[in-house]
């Protein structure tokens, strides 16, 4: 079955640090591939996604690029911050019921300091 | 504002206790979900519903029953709780765009 893999947490960082979280994932066809934050006390919120090989997902500084050849969706970020802090999950989407489904990986902890 | 509510947000009960998580969301939305979060596991899914009176089963649904009579609404429900089920619980809606879920805030559940 589909399944995604992340590097193992936590991860500690001073600010101003570069960011990479791995991700890799198993599939059949061509699922979507998403990245999901949660911030302490939260729901998940959709942090980016990309849809076919070699899309670029983008959004408040973090970037994802689809690589089909890796098979890998490394979360990455220039310039981390305090407010960065939170656990971090890869997904991808399982093409049953609907497409909907997603499969997550295990989630990585993030803390940054000042 | 579009949300996915849950009650309550802490419950600490007993084993073989009946309870109930309530689940709604104001999207309208069709496709509704419920995952439990464990640490080292990530998510993963207990049951899953298409549409209103549409239920199916997902990763670990034993332990678990469901029903959607409105489409806003999706309970989870623990007939007999044991200790194994004590984890993080949520909610999810998705409005048909791949994988664009949002997810409730998490009702976090502990069965002593």
């Amino acid at each position: 079955g589909n399944s995604v893999t992340q590097m193992e947490g936590p991860v500690t960082l001073s600010e101003e640090a570069f960011l990479t979280i791995n991700c890799t994932y198993t599939a059949t066809g061509y699922p979507s591939l998403f990245w999901y934050v949660q911030y302490p006390g939260e729901g998940l919120q959709l942090l980016l996604k990309a849809t076919k090989a070699d899309d670029k997902g983008s959004n408040k500084g973090f970037e994802a690029t689809y690589r089909k050849e890796t098979t890998s969706f490394h979360l990455e970020k220039g310039s981390v911050q305090v407010s960065d802090s939170a656990v971090y999950f890869c997904a991808l989407s399982d093409l049953g019921q609907g497409a909907q489904k997603l499969v997550f990986g295990q989630g990585t902890r993030l803390t940054i300091n000042p | 504002e579009a949300q996915v509510t849950q009650n309550p947000r802490y419950l600490i009960t007993v084993t073989g206790k009946k309870l109930t998580v309530t689940c709604s969301q104001n999207m309208n939305h069709e496709y509704m979900s419920w995952y439990r979060q464990d640490p080292g596991l990530g998510l993963r899914q207990i049951y899953y519903s298409m549409n209103v009176e549409v239920t199916d089963k997902g990763d670990v649904p034993e332990g678990y029953k469901v029903s959607r009579k409105e489409k806003r609404n999706f309970p989870l429900i623990l007939e007999s709780p044991s200790p194994n089920q004590t984890s993080l619980y949520f909610c999810a809606s998705g409005g048909g765009r791949l994988g664009e879920q949002y997810f409730g805030p998490g009702t976090r559940l502990t069965v002593t």
